[in-house]
């Protein structure tokens, strides 16, 4: 089954502490991409990458790390977590050049960051 | 920067009336997709447009693109078995995959 797989799910955590939140996608998509979504503001774009070892600052990287060491994975890195940090995450990926790239979405990682 | 806008943000709709959201933007871009979001889930794709006066229909709801005005439509029609809903409209800045989204609009049916 075609999919974007994130874990964990929710994962509740203390300032300072680092942690990695893994997405993995089985579609062969060159891009991939993290928001953040927050009440009232959307999805916003933390980073996202085109392909293995490219990535891009979104909207929103401050306290934010990524890494594309592999087509199918962009983990997401929160070195010294805040509460400010505390959010729904989504990790997307699709298809690259051409036209129409829709994304597709994992379930989603809530983090709670005291 | 790419500023992206929809309006309403909550819509409480009647069965069988037909209602407009509204996406606007403010710079160039001739991507612009709908999405989807059921309470508690993920985002879906419902719609891709990909140029000026692209207009696309999938049954009750109905989506278009004016790249000039910088505007995109979703049209609903409400039916009472409707779940509750946030639909979000997204704007490919500099056409890369540099997504901007709206802050979505919250959509619920009245019996």
């Amino acid at each position: 089954e075609a999919q974007v797989t994130q874990n964990p799910r929710y994962l509740i955590t203390v300032t300072g502490k680092k942690l990695t939140v893994t997405c993995s996608q089985n579609m062969n998509h060159e891009y991939m991409s993290w928001y953040r979504q927050d009440p009232g503001l959307g999805l916003r774009q933390i980073y996202y990458s085109m392909n293995v070892e490219v990535t891009d600052k979104g909207d929103v990287p401050e306290g934010y790390k990524v890494s594309r060491k592999e087509k199918r994975n962009f983990p997401l890195i929160l070195e010294s977590p805040s509460p400010n940090q505390t959010s729904l995450y989504f990790c997307a990926s699709s298809f690259y050049g051409g036209l129409g790239n829709e994304q597709f979405f994992g379930p989603g990682t809530r983090l709670t960051v005291l | 920067e790419l500023k992206v806008e929809q309006n309403p943000l909550f819509l409480s709709m009647q069965e069988g009336k037909n209602y407009t959201i509204y996406c606007n933007y403010s710079t160039t871009s001739d991507r612009l997709y709908w999405y989807r979001q059921d309470p508690g889930k993920s985002l879906e794709s419902l719609f891709v447009l990909l140029s000026n006066g692209a207009v696309k229909q999938e049954g009750r709801l109905m989506a278009s693109l004016d790249t000039k005005a910088r505007l995109s439509t979703l049209h609903i029609t409400a039916a009472v078995h409707d779940p509750s809903a946030t639909y979000f409209c997204a704007v490919d800045h500099n056409n890369n995959n540099d997504m901007r989204f709206g802050a979505g609009t919250r959509l619920t049916v009245k019996p």
